[in-house]
């Protein structure tokens, strides 16, 4: 048990499809994290909420849309993907963005077909 | 540009030590990461260096050296659930966490 819980843990997806990931966090912290994770790659920072509000788009294409209803939940809604979209997607959270260590979860596995 | 370069890949044999390197380039410094990502599961927090020197926690110790960009990671008696991958990540002058690609570690008996 990581305190982060992402689901589904698998996800397979068409191109035309809408999907939405869920994280859900149960240490009291207030900044969430949307990551990508492709093999071989670092991680690459797609969204940063602290306290609800969001303080970071990295350029993410808008495919990918955001949601933080309050500080325990982070979703990410998924349309009209492409096949390089395939990866890990991680939620983490911390304390506060930019107080560090962060907390990840397990992760989504992602396929687009 | 900001990197961080780590090895791709390393090999070890049960009970041995290993020590695996980062080196970094980026925009200031406020603190360098060790996460350890086992197969299919979350990365997670391992040590934290932001004064150069060697933290020891267990089997497990991390060093830095500032003005060489520089950090290693440092496991002792290796045991085969060490297997995985060891993410460097560095925070810049923006409180920015910038990663590396991860090094795998294979453990052999």
């Amino acid at each position: 048990e990581t305190g982060v819980t992402q689901t589904p843990r698998h996800l397979v997806m068409g191109m035309t499809n809408k999907k939405s990931l869920k994280c859900e966090q149960h240490l009291g912290h207030n900044a969430m994290y949307w990551y990508k994770q492709s093999a071989k790659k670092p991680l690459e920072l797609m969204f940063v909420y602290n306290f609800k509000e969001q303080t970071e788009n990295n350029s993410v294409p808008s495919r990918f849309s955001p949601e933080c209803p309050n500080s325990s939940h982070l979703f990410l809604h998924l349309h009209t993907l492409q096949p390089e979209d395939s990866a890990l997607y991680l939620c983490a959270s911390s304390q506060e963005a930019e107080i560090h260590p962060l907390h990840f979860g397990n992760g989504t596995r992602l396929t687009v077909t | 540009g900001q990197n961080i370069d780590q090895p791709t890949e390393m090999t070890a044999t049960e009970g041995a030590i290993v020590q695996i390197n980062c080196t970094y380039q980026t925009s200031g410094f406020n603190g360098l990461f060790w996460y350890q990502q086992h197969a299919g599961e979350a990365p997670t927090f391992l040590s934290y260096n932001v004064l150069d020197g060697l933290e020891e926690k267990g089997r497990f110790s991390s060093f830095l050296s500032r003005s060489k960009g520089y950090s290693y990671l440092l496991l002792k008696e290796l045991q085969m659930k060490d297997s995985a991958s060891y993410l460097c990540a560095v925070k810049d002058s923006n409180y920015q966490l910038i990663w590396g690609a991860g090094t795998k570690l294979i453990i052999k008996p």
